[in-house]
């Protein structure tokens, strides 16, 4: 089954570092670019970073750049995304996204993030 | 990047076509062929119902369809069922590798 699994969601307090796992199966992973896009509660998407097929380049959204790192381990079909000095605004679902010819074909689930102040 | 523009709240009847409109820019709605529509329902995660401005993945329902005239995009749902009650959120890429999203509209079938 084609399908993206997310996990490493928690509370984390304000300034603390959580880092998020996407793991993918069911199609060839180091074929297409990956993104991360969130949702805070009762809110909107945002999309929020992008990495390439072959890992690079790598694009953040100015909300979070500087604070998050996102990386990817083709081997292992598994995106990552390294969450820092996190904020209360931070607190969202987070979805791992695939990315085909500019559209965002496949999500996962999500997993929740909530940073406490 | 600022958000597209939706409106809010959308509503129809059971049958009748409803339009929700998608406002950018020049820098994304207006420069690239390359918006796209998701519906969401509550507790699930997005889907992709419409890319390239007017094309749909397989499997989705042809009374899904969408449009695109200079800065402001539309997704047309025709026949409405009660089933496409629904958010729905266009998105834009807007170059260099980034997308932005419009804040959503909530579509209820009256």
């Amino acid at each position: 089954e084609v399908q993206l699994i997310e996990s490493g969601g928690g509370l984390v307090q304000s300034g603390g570092s959580l880092r998020l796992s996407c793991a993918a199966s069911g199609f060839i992973f180091s074929d297409y670019s990956m993104n991360w896009v969130r949702q805070a509660p009762g809110k909107g998407l945002e999309w929020i970073s992008y990495i390439r097929d072959g890992g690079g380049p790598i694009h953040y959204a100015d909300s979070v750049k500087g604070r998050f790192s996102i990386s990817r381990d083709n081997a292992k079909n598994l995106l990552y995304l390294q969450l820092s000095s996190l904020r209360a605004e931070d607190t969202a679902v987070y979805y791992c996204v695939r990315d085909h010819i500019f559209a965002f074909d496949l999500w996962g689930q999500g997993t929740m993030v909530t940073v406490s102040s | 990047q600022s958000a597209l523009t939706q409106p809010a709240f959308v509503s129809g009847s059971p049958g009748q076509s409803i339009t929700i409109s998608c406002t950018g820019s020049s820098s994304d709605v207006g420069k690239y062929d390359f918006v796209s529509w998701f519906q969401q329902s509550p507790g699930n995660a997005p889907k992709l119902m419409i890319f390239e401005d007017n094309k749909r993945p397989s499997g989705i329902s042809n009374r899904f369809s969408g449009s695109k005239s200079g800065n402001t995009a539309s997704l047309t749902i025709s026949g409405l069922q009660a089933e496409d009650e629904a958010d729905y959120y266009c998105c834009s890429f807007a170059g260099d590798f980034s997308w932005v999203f419009g804040g959503g509209t909530k579509l209820t079938v009256l």
